[in-house]
């Protein structure tokens, strides 16, 4: 089946730890994107590509880094430079030429 | 700036009731509007989609979303709601480069 696949589901981390959140499409998308997601606040973008070895910052780009080193992998690495990493991570695929997007499952991440 | 604004966080219906969840966008260029679903612990699916054409969609789940150039809207209705609806609803717009912008999601409560 065709889709996004995003994993670990749930993570646990301590304070001061790196951690890389994967992401996976099949979807032969140019794009891809790494949305948070915290209680009441909505999706806000971190970091999105748009072709392969090129990225750019989200609005909340501090404290994470991504690669793009292959069309179908994106990973997410939460450094520990985010002061509150604690939350949920979407990873989303999509087309340039309408911006619809397709979404994994989610992320979560708590820092212990 | 496109902007996209969710006027209500929170809907609370009876089940069997209908429900509208209102959203609208500052553009008056072409648009291309979206309507997602999110379930609790779960990714974002696609509800429906507005590129051209009628300005009736239709989507999954038996929801439906006018869009209405004139007000900037693309209200969101069910004519009768089921539990299993309960869930956070995002309405989303594309601006120019095809990136979507969000609205911050409204909760769908089910009262039986």
């Amino acid at each position: 089946d065709g889709g996004i696949t995003q994993s670990p589901k749930y993570l646990f981390r301590k304070e001061g730890q790196n951690v890389t959140l994967s992401c996976e499409q099949n979807l032969n998308h140019d794009a891809m994107y790494w949305y948070r997601q915290d209680p009441g606040q909505g999706l806000r973008l971190i970091y999105y590509s748009q072709i392969v070895n090129d990225f750019q910052k989200g609005d909340i780009a501090e404290g994470y880094s991504v690669s793009r080193e292959k069309k179908e992998s994106f990973p997410l690495t939460v450094t520990s430079a985010q002061k509150n990493p604690t939350a949920f991570y979407l990873c989303a695929s999509g087309t340039w030429n309408t911006g619809e997007l397709f979404f994994g499952e989610g992320s979560r991440l708590t820092v212990l | 700036a496109q902007s996209v604004t969710q006027l209500d966080s929170q809907v609370p219906v009876f089940e069997e009731a209908p429900v509208e969840l209102r959203c609208n966008y500052s553009s008056s260029v072409s648009v291309y509007l979206f309507w997602y679903v999110q379930y609790p612990n779960q990714g974002l699916q696609l509800l429906l989609k507005y590129l051209s054409g009628s300005t009736l969609v239709k989507g999954i789940n038996g929801f439906e979303a006018e869009f209405n150039k004139s007000q900037t809207s693309f209200h969101l209705r069910k004519p009768s709601v089921h539990i299993s609806d309960t869930a956070e609803y995002f309405c989303a717009v594309s601006d120019s480069n095809y990136q979507l912008i969000w609205g911050a999601g409204t909760k769908l409560i089910i009262k039986p």
